[in-house]
């Protein structure tokens, strides 16, 4: 069974720093692109931030960029989304997600988020 | 940004019923392949949100046929022939054509 499990989420202050993590298990994750989703409290969803399988291309939401930066080590099959200068409104429940088809993502594009997290989640306070 | 705009919010349903929601974008999601890169999500309360639709009418797999989309430019419909209890929560599309990629507000479809 494709597994993607999120970690690193926790309460920190406003300014301050996380790194979350997606490891995943079934699948090499090496071949596909890589997605970030975040849930604000009772609210929809945001794409965050995307990669693309050999990490040539990564991009952000205007809300994060500059602030955020997300990488992967495809060796340890796994992603990372690095967060600095911490908001209130970056409190959130962040999924990794995983683009459906192999290679995708180098033209920005993308062709469904088929395997999704449960979450992991990240509460700034002031 | 490409902007996203669904109807309704909300979606009182019947079971055996069929449903419909609506997904409008502020711009062409036609890509120069032929495809459109509008996808389709439900949100079972609870849990991570699943895909259900790829491409703008492409099933995902395990996805039950009773659910189809169609699409046309700036115009996406998700069809559920007949709804079944299991089917509620909440529906989103989103934009996957150009980053940032976006999603739409949501359609809570709840069970009569």
């Amino acid at each position: 069974e494709v597994q993607l499990v999120e970690s690193g989420g926790n309460l920190v202050q406003s300014g301050g720093s996380l790194r979350l993590s997606c490891a995943a298990s079934g699948i090499r994750l090496a071949d596909y692109a890589i997605h970030w989703v975040r849930q604000a409290p009772g609210k929809g969803l945001e794409w965050v931030s995307g990669i693309s399988w050999n990490s040539g291309r990564a991009d952000y939401a205007d809300s994060v960029k500059g602030r955020f930066t997300v990488s992967r080590d495809n060796a340890k099959n796994a992603i990372y989304l690095e967060m600095k200068s911490l908001r209130r409104e970056d409190t959130a429940l962040y999924f990794c997600a995983k683009d459906y088809s192999k290679g995708t993502y180098d033209d920005g594009e993308g062709s469904g988020l088929n395997v999704w997290g449960q979450g992991t989640t990240v509460t700034v306070s002031s | 940004d490409i902007v996203m705009t669904q109807s309704p919010l909300s979606l009182p349903v019947t079971p055996g019923e069929p449903a419909s929601i609506s997904c409008r974008s502020s711009q062409s999601l036609l890509h120069s392949d032929g495809f459109n890169y509008l996808d389709w999500y439900l949100q079972k309360p609870g849990q991570s949100p699943q895909l259900l639709i790829y491409m703008g009418s492409s099933r995902a797999s395990g996805v039950p046929d009773r659910f189809s989309a169609s699409a046309s430019g700036t115009d996406f419909t998700l069809k559920i022939s007949s709804v079944e209890a299991e089917d509620a929560g909440l529906y989103y599309c989103m934009q996957a054509l150009q980053t940032p990629w976006t999603f739409g507000q949501g359609t809570k479809v709840e069970i009569k």
